[in-house]
């Protein structure tokens, strides 16, 4: 079975300041990760993958996240957040081995403060 | 990029009637559409996974009589919630894996729906 975790429910963060958001995982396989935003009554909005190669993945609005085998982590990280940046980030998984179904983490709500 | 357009966007219905959602890949063919439901505050729950041409495949706990589940083409799923009851009220997101390579998915906009 696969599994993600969020662990923070809420990130503060000062506008400006670097951004990251956590995210640890459990497959048996190989994993393919996923980083999505949610906005308020919206869908996910896809920030970034990790399937295979460079470690350090950069994506959408500045984003990018480093895949750790060794660590089963996937953080997501900006080195300077903005206010726009203020929304719902999801973390997930797929099983490179078992089928194409995704599981989420539970979600990290992200506050930047001007 | 694929888009997915999912409608309606918000629907309120009396409780014990029935609420179609549609989810349509414009401008590519998606074999597999997922269906996720999401509570306030709370992730995103895979409800079921659907294949084009054949049967939904519905995650544990989901009644498939309740939440039916239509793929009838390469461009269209629908989910029926069927006798609508007050908590069935959530937020519903559709998704379908566009075929660009692994791990390409793309998620509707979601549908708020509100059973009074």
């Amino acid at each position: 079975a696969q599994s993600v975790a969020q662990p923070e429910d809420q990130v503060n963060v000062a506008e400006g300041n670097p951004l990251t958001v956590k995210c640890t995982y459990s497959v048996s396989g190989n994993p393919y990760l996923f980083w999505y935003v949610q906005y308020p009554n919206r869908g996910l909005q896809f920030l970034l993958k990790y399937i295979t190669g460079d470690n350090l993945v950069k994506g959408s609005y500045g984003f990018e996240a480093e895949f750790n085998k060794s660590q089963t982590s996937f953080h997501l990280k900006k080195p300077s957040a903005l206010v726009s940046d203020s929304a719902l980030y999801f973390c997930a998984v797929r099983d490179a081995a078992a089928g194409n179904k995704l599981t989420f983490g539970g979600g990290t709500r992200v506050l930047v403060k001007p | 990029g694929a888009v997915v357009s999912q409608h309606p966007s918000r629907v309120i219905c009396k409780s014990g009637t029935s609420v179609k959602i549609e989810c349509r890949s414009l401008d590519f063919q998606a074999t597999t559409m997922f269906w996720y439901r999401q509570f306030p505050k709370q992730s995103l729950m895979l409800m079921a996974t659907s294949n084009e041409g054949s049967k939904a495949t519905y995650e544990q706990g989901v009644e498939k009589d309740k939440f039916l589940i239509n793929h009838a083409s390469l461009t269209l799923s629908t989910l029926t919630v069927t006798s609508a009851h007050p908590e069935d009220s959530s937020f519903y997101i559709c998704s379908a894996k566009t075929g660009q390579g692994e791990g390409s998915y793309t998620f509707g906009s979601g549908t708020r729906l509100t059973v009074v």
